[in-house]
């Protein structure tokens, strides 16, 4: 599976969109990029995949260029609950093992 | 959305005891679960992989016979850290992928905080 690069850390001001970009300039055809988060102290959640079109849900949205080489994930209204650590991986859709980077500790401030 | 149930979220023991950790999926079925462990502002750091009726494959460096992974059911995997030490003190959190599932959405436990006095 391809490694992904994101910033250490980034703040965020309460009700404002936070763009958490993630490169994955390694990545293949058939793999997908998956964002999780993980708030401390608390097991990680699922938040959005895609393959290459744009996607969006309840949580976030996620743009993935069109040379799939990295991708931003939106959250449109930062609010002080988002303060997590938010996890970029790339992998194929088959039997196999999710592995977690390093991350980007997002803080919302009021 | 899917539950998955991690019991104890918090254990404290004496050092060279053996303390059992349970990941239960509440409404789906699950033939894969995870175990990770995370270390004070690290990363997640995959431990095993358990199939139902399957032996569990551990990562490289995970001792087997410390960690006991048991996956009797496709609803329960339990981990059983045995003889326990201070550095295996950490949070361990398990993950279930839906036996139906066609993508990696898993769903993961709230967590156990281990601490080995």
């Amino acid at each position: 599976d391809a490694k992904t690069t994101q910033p250490t850390s980034m703040d965020c001001a309460e009700g404002r969109a936070a763009n958490l970009p993630c490169n994955h300039s390694t990545i293949s055809g058939n793999e997908y990029v998956y964002w999780y988060r993980q708030i401390h102290s608390q097991g990680p959640q699922y938040i959005i995949h895609g393959l290459k079109n744009n996607e969006t849900n309840e949580m976030a949205s996620l743009i993935i260029t069109e040379d799939r080489k990295s991708s931003t994930l939106i959250l449109p209204h930062a609010t002080l609950r988002d303060t997590a650590v938010y996890y970029c991986i790339v992998k194929t859709d088959s039997w196999g093992k999710l592995q977690f980077g390093a991350g980007t500790q997002v803080v919302v401030t009021p | 959305g899917a539950v998955v149930s991690q019991h104890p979220s918090r254990v404290i023991c004496k050092s060279g005891t053996s303390v059992k950790i349970e990941c239960r999926s509440l409404d789906f079925q699950a033939t894969t679960m995870f175990w990770y462990r995370q270390f004070p502002k690290k990363s997640l750091m995959l431990m095993a992989t358990s199939n139902e009726g399957s032996k569990a494959t551990y990562e490289q460096g995970v001792e087997k016979d410390k960690f006991l992974i048991n996956h009797a059911s496709l609803t329960l995997s339990t981990l059983t850290v045995t003889s326990a030490h201070p550095e295996d003190s950490s949070f361990y959190i398990c993950s279930a992928r839906p036996q139906e599932a066609t993508n990696e959405k898993l769903f993961f436990g709230s967590g156990t905080q281990l601490s080995v006095l």
